[in-house]
């Protein structure tokens, strides 16, 4: 079965620096997704994302972060000047549409 | 916007009982109702939607749910429970975008844990 898969599934980096989170969603896929679960909280959307431009947003979704869909096959989540806010799981997701959204693994980014 | 209730944020039970996992929801416009489970440094896997229908969805692994749209519910059920059913399930709604479905308003989860 298809699947989607996140890159890398853990992340460490320093407070300040810039991160990027990788997804290879499901082929054929025209809708995608990231999310967030910070430890011991609720699973948050961040962004949506379809024909190559953002379809809807959160308010967690600031100008800290960017997403882009580089070439056909790869999603990503670009997070700039990461604060100690910013650890938690991170969730990207692709669906068709009227379909449920497909889960990858997640990355677990833990900002020191 | 939305808002999802899982009023148990965990629940034993021994294997083989039934069980129950509760799940509320906020709006009146029409919704799109998923439960998902996660295991142990997995991601998040489809066990069941409602999108239109029967109001009793079966899924994966013997769950099923009802959606009672009077009372805004969609609890999970499960009549005999496994040790391998221990996990975190999560309910969660989405609304009507015209082109698709929206994004995911998730509940805070429920812990299953299933004693032998």
């Amino acid at each position: 079965e298809p699947e989607v898969t996140q890159t890398p599934s853990h992340q460490v980096t320093q407070m300040g620096q810039e991160v990027i989170l990788r997804c290879v969603p499901i082929s054929n896929h025209l809708y995608f997704y990231w999310y967030r679960q910070i430890l011991g909280q609720k699973v948050e959307f961040l962004v949506s994302f379809y024909n190559n431009e953002i379809s809807e947003k959160s308010e967690i979704f600031d100008d800290q972060f960017s997403v882009e869909r580089p070439d056909g096959s790869n999603f990503t989540l670009k997070i700039r000047s990461t604060k100690l806010e910013d650890s938690a799981m991170y969730f990207c997701a692709s669906s068709d549409p009227w379909e449920p959204q497909h889960f990858g693994d997640g990355t677990r980014l833990s900002i020191l | 916007a939305q808002s999802v209730t899982q009023l148990d944020s965990q629940v034993p039970v021994f294997e083989e009982a039934p069980v129950e996992l509760r799940c509320n929801y906020s709006s009146s416009v029409s919704v799109y109702l998923f439960w998902y489970v996660q295991y142990p440094n997995q991601g998040l896997q489809l066990l069941l939607k409602y999108l239109s229908g029967s109001t009793l969805v079966k899924g994966i692994n013997g769950f099923e749910a009802e959606f009672n749209k009077s009372q805004t519910s969609f609890h999970l059920r499960k009549p005999s429970v496994h040790i391998s059913d221990t996990a975190e399930y999560f309910c969660a709604v989405s609304e009507d975008r015209g082109s698709t479905l929206g994004r995911l308003y998730f509940g805070r989860g429920t812990q299953l844990t299933v004693w032998p």
